[in-house]
Formats: C-alpha cells, structure tokens, sequence
C-alpha cells in the first residue's frame, strides 16, 4: 500500500526557515517523481514544485522560486522541502503526493500545516 | 501561465442527478488535465488524468471528456459520497489548478 507521510510543520515568523519531509513506503520511491503542493486555509490547491526520480530535473511555482528547494533522498525513500524567507502568503497544509505523469499525482499525503505568523 | 476557469463555482443538485463540470484554460493544454475530489479535512482524490481516463478504483460514473481548451467532468449520477469539492490540474506547462467546484446537496 502506498503510504506518504509528511512531517516538519509549525509555526515560524515571518522571513523564517522550515523544512518539511515526506517519508514514503509501498512503492520503489527512486522510480517516481514527486511534487509538493499546497492549500492555503479555506482555499484552493497550488502546485509548489515537482522533482524527477534521479533529481535530474527540478521545477517550481514562480510563487515560491529562489525561496524554496525540493531535495530527495532515494537512500531513505524520502522528500524534502526546503523553504525560506518565508511569508504570511505561505501560510497552507503542504502536501507531499506521488506523480503519476508531471504534476499529476495520484497519491497523496494528509498535509502538514505550516503558519508563518509573527 | 496557463489560466484555468472552473464554472460554476457552485452547483446544488439531488442525489441520483447527473452533473456537469466545466474547465476551460487560457491556451491548449492539449489532453493534460486530470480531475482531483476533495472533501473537507481530507486530501485531494485523482478521479481523472490525461482529460479521459478514470484513475485506478474510481467508479464508472465519473467521466472526462474534452481537449485543448474546453473539458468537462461528468458524473451521471450523483451518490451521497460525491458531494466535495472537484479542481481541474493542468499538466501542459507545470501544474496549476483551477478555483474548484463545490457540489453542494439541493
């Protein structure tokens, strides 16, 4: 069974540092990408940033580029986000989710909430 | 960037009617579009990717259809469990998502 497990929430003050993981199980994690995305608080979905099996390719929303880094580690079947310079607009539940092909993914986490508050 | 406009933002309907979602984006995606449910507290759910194709274990009454700028997900006949949020996700150039479209009980 697919099993994606995000971890590192909080609450961290503006311009502020977090870094999430997502540690998965059920599936040969080196062969997939994998994208995080988030909900801000009573809103929709964005798609933050997508990384390929090998880590060769790497992309992100305009909204979080320069701020934040996907990174992986195959060794212990987890995925990492990096995020910096942090600002109120950050504030959402991420989600780690398996793609399927690009940003579509069809395994999901249940979210873990990051508020950038002061 | 890719636009993608989810009409309408709400639709009320019965159990057992048929319903009708819309996506339209601001340039072709060509097929790259999935649908995701989302109900509250819960994660997004894929029902459809590649604009047609029902996602593993979705049920036969939710279909996608369309290409290029127009799609529509279709349920034909709504069940208890279906009332949640739908987005549509493009996948031709990085992967924004539409506004959603809650399905609300009439």
């Amino acid at each position: 069974e697919v099993q994606l497990a995000e971890s590192g929430g909080g609450l961290v003050k503006p311009g502020g540092s977090l870094r999430l993981s997502c540690a998965a199980s059920g599936f040969t994690f080196s062969t997939y990408s994998m994208n995080w995305v988030r909900q801000a608080p009573g809103k929709g979905l964005e798609w933050v940033s997508i990384i390929s099996g090998s880590s060769a390719y790497i992309y992100y929303a305009d909204s979080v580029k320069g701020r934040f880094t996907i990174s992986r580690d195959n060794a212990k079947n987890s995925l990492y986000l990096q995020m910096n310079s942090l600002r109120a607009e950050d504030t959402a539940v991420y989600y780690c989710a398996r793609s399927m092909v690009g940003p579509t993914s069809d395994y999901w986490g249940q979210g873990t909430l990051v508020t950038v508050s002061s | 960037e890719i636009v993608l406009t989810q009409s309408p933002a709400t639709l009320s309907l019965s159990p057992g009617e048929r319903a009708t979602l819309s996506c339209r984006a601001s340039q072709s995606v060509s097929s790259y579009l999935a649908w995701y449910q989302q109900k509250p507290g819960q994660a997004p759910r894929l029902l459809i990717y590649d604009a047609s194709n029902r996602a593993t274990g979705i049920p036969a009454r939710f279909s996608g259809s369309g290409s290029g700028t127009d799609f529509t997900l279709t349920i034909s006949s709504l069940e208890p469990e279906d009332f949640a949020v739908y987005y549509c996700q493009q996948g031709r150039n990085w992967g924004t998502f539409g506004h959603g479209t809650k399905v609300e009980i009439k």
